[in-house]
């Protein structure tokens, strides 16, 4: 069964640096996102993207994040300067054309610790 | 817009015993209605879904029903195991044409032998 892939499953980072965690969605989705859950609470939704350009974004997803598709397979959330705040799994997902009713499948997730 | 209210956690069962997680939502027309299983230390992967009213969404022994009366999409498994230990969320897509889910507060199960 077609996954969603993310790298690095772990990464720690210093306050103030910035981190770019990577995913290649399914390859012949459409529509790309990113999400996150601070420990314990719930999923909240950062941004959507299709067709090339960021299509929704929440509150939470400030200038201090960006999102790419570089290449056409990888999918890239950047956060530029590091708040302790930050530290949380995010995990990428993606649907295809249906998804809405089909569902959509996520990655496994990058934990991000920030100290 | 768009969301869904889930029963507080935790719930600790016996194996074998009989579960029910409940899951309430607010939605503009009739969207998709999801449950996602998250195991320790895994990402979410979608359990079961039901497309329309009184669809019938069923997974693993897991099943939930679309009911517009109440609103609800409550899941339930008649006989849980050891295995089933993870935290469930109930999930829609928001009102938009680009699908983002809303969630649910999530739910943790841990059942003991």
């Amino acid at each position: 069964e077609p996954e969603v892939t993310q790298t690095p499953s772990h990464q720690v980072t210093q306050m103030g640096q910035e981190v770019i965690l990577r995913c290649v969605p399914i390859s012949n989705h459409l529509y790309f996102y990113w999400y996150r859950q601070i420990l314990g609470q719930k999923v909240e939704f950062l941004v959507s993207f299709y067709n090339n350009e960021i299509s929704e974004k929440s509150e939470i997803f400030d200038d201090q994040f960006s999102v790419e598709r570089p290449d056409g397979s990888n999918f890239t959330l950047k956060i530029r300067s590091t708040k302790l705040e930050d530290s949380a799994m995010y995990f990428c997902a993606s649907g295809g054309a249906g998804a809405r009713e089909r569902g959509y499948t996520f990655g496994s997730g990058t934990r991000l610790t920030v100290v | 817009g768009n969301s869904v209210t889930q029963m507080e956690g935790p719930v600790t069962l016996s194996e074998e015993a009989f579960l029910t997680i409940n899951c309430t939502y607010t939605a503009t027309g009739y969207p998709s209605l999801f449950w996602y299983v998250q195991y320790p230390g895994e990402g979410l992967q979608l359990l079961l879904k039901a497309t329309k009213a009184d669809d019938k969404g069923s997974n693993k022994g897991f099943e939930a029903t679309y009911r517009k009366e109440t609103t609800s999409f409550h899941l339930e498994k008649g006989s849980v195991q050891v295995s089933d230990s993870a935290v469930y969320f109930c999930a829609l897509p928001g009102g938009t044409s680009y699908g983002k889910l809303t969630f649910g507060q999530g739910t943790i199960l841990t059942v003991h032998p």
